[in-house]
């Protein structure tokens, strides 16, 4: 395993409550992604960070927002959940230099906003 | 918009049969194309890669076939295996940070 842990694995939220996801590396890596999977849409990219404060949008951005104060954790923030957001969250990292590094995976954090 | 485009959904091979995954892709920049296996319940893991400048590349029994003029690409399982049942998302990725666009991911089913 890549050394990328998720947590919680699991979380059952109402509507309008906020969430925090956390992504925890002990790899020491440079970039961090966050992407939901949804089924037909294969993974979309959420947030990335490419250094300790330095964050970007991705393709789903809207209602999500990310904070990375450590090398090792880059956290996911719902500020007010909504069923729309009901997906599998995934957190990536990736060492960085060249463009064809690859990217590894954690397992995934479920989440059901009812 | 989805920039790459994968084929088919899902897909049926008995043991020992030959399983091709195809994807294309629009943007021009994309210079890294991996392939992830994905089993249930775990994160994608990075099965084969390749760069546009190969047509080409073989690991063992799973093979990327590339063609750059057609912005196509495709993966191919050899004498596929039960074990090999899972789902396959292909993936472009240009100079900007290393951001991935998926494809729709293909559910592949090996039957013994």
């Amino acid at each position: 395993d890549a050394g990328i842990t998720q947590s919680p694995r699991h979380k059952v939220t109402e509507t309008g409550t906020p969430v925090t996801l956390r992504c925890h590396q002990t790899e020491n890596h440079r970039y961090m992604y966050w992407y939901r999977q949804d089924p037909g849409h294969g993974l979309r990219l959420i947030h990335y960070s490419y250094g300790v404060k330095d964050t970007d949008k991705g393709e789903v951005s809207d209602g999500y927002s990310v904070s990375r104060s450590k090398t090792e954790d880059f956290l996911l923030t719902l500020e007010s959940a909504t069923s729309s957001q009901t997906s599998v969250y995934f957190c990536a990292i990736r060492a960085g230099g060249d463009s064809n590094q690859p990217q590894h995976f954690g397992d995934g954090t479920r989440l059901s906003i009812l | 918009q989805q920039q790459v485009k994968q084929s088919p959904q899902s897909l049926i091979v008995q043991k020992g049969g030959i399983s091709i995954i195809n994807c294309a892709y629009e943007n021009t920049a994309f210079d890294y194309f991996p392939w992830y296996q994905q089993f249930p319940g775990k994160g994608p893991a990075l099965l084969i890669a390749i760069r546009p400048d190969v047509s080409e590349k073989k690991e063992g029994r799973f093979t990327i076939s590339f063609n750059k003029s057609a912005k196509q690409f495709s993966l191919h399982i050899m004498d596929s295996q039960p074990g090999d049942s899972a789902t396959y998302f292909c993936a472009a990725a240009g100079t900007s940070y290393g951001k991935l666009t998926f494809g729709q991911g293909t559910i592949l089913t090996v039957h013994p």
